[in-house]
């Protein structure tokens, strides 16, 4: 079936726009999580959600980021009055639930933000 | 609190020659434990996971790892390195009870030479 799917693949925008970034997860499953991966450095986590609502935020970095999953399927990660510092790979990933252990999680291809 | 130290940054072999990549993690709680492989532009692909069954646990690709409590290590091992495993490989911890925020190591990046 289809794996985790993230769109767009490429963004390059300019200091300060705003962007959207969207995931599309496998269908049937409900946690669903953000990640930003820097050059040369693992993923680190943002912010996860089980269902509609966001169970975890506490990795957004500040309060220009923001996401939302309305229909507890489809999420898209908000980035305002963007900076260079946020150039980065965005991953998506979604498991069939977060429970009480760490299920496998299936990661799309990610989002190259480029900020100039 | 839990933490990952992925203690090489490049390993390089030849194809047919053994592979280790070396993990040593850090949790309050008994840790599941997970090796993922990231291909240039592929997602995240799990390798194996550790989830306080056998220590010795068997993934895809010919790829084990072996849990070690007493070295708080997760090291991952090849027989026989493949020109197609080069790749960024990344040792996952994440804590049964408490936080099921996984962390990720820093990444080892594995160079096969024919």
């Amino acid at each position: 079936g289809a794996g985790v799917s993230q769109t767009p693949s490429n963004k390059v925008t300019e200091k300060g726009k705003y962007v959207e970034l969207r995931c599309d997860p496998i269908s049937g499953h409900t946690a669903l999580y953000w990640y930003r991966q820097s050059l040369g450095q693992g993923p680190e986590f943002l912010i996860y959600f089980q269902g509609t609502g966001a169970a975890d935020d506490s990795g957004l970095p500040n309060d220009r980021f923001f996401a939302v999953r309305p229909e507890g399927s489809v999420s898209t990660l908000k980035i305002q009055r963007t900076e260079r510092g946020d150039s980065a790979m965005y991953l998506c990933a979604s498991s069939l639930d977060s429970g009480t252990r760490y299920n496998e999680q299936f990661f799309g291809p990610g989002t190259r933000l480029t900020v100039l | 609190a839990q933490s990952v130290t992925q203690l090489d940054s490049h390993v390089s072999v030849s194809e047919g020659t053994p592979v280790l990549l070396r993990c040593n993690y850090s949790s309050s709680y008994s840790p599941s434990l997970f090796w993922y492989v990231q291909h240039p532009n592929k997602g995240l692909q799990l390798l194996l996971k550790y989830t306080s069954a056998a220590t010795l646990v068997k993934g895809i690709n010919g790829f084990e790892a072996e849990f070690k409590k007493s070295e708080t290590s997760f090291h991952l091992t090849k027989p026989s390195a493949h020109m197609s495993d080069a790749a960024e490989y990344f040792c996952v911890v994440s804590e049964l009870e408490g936080s099921y925020i996984p962390t990720f190591g820093r990444g080892t990046s594995l160079i096969v030479h024919p």
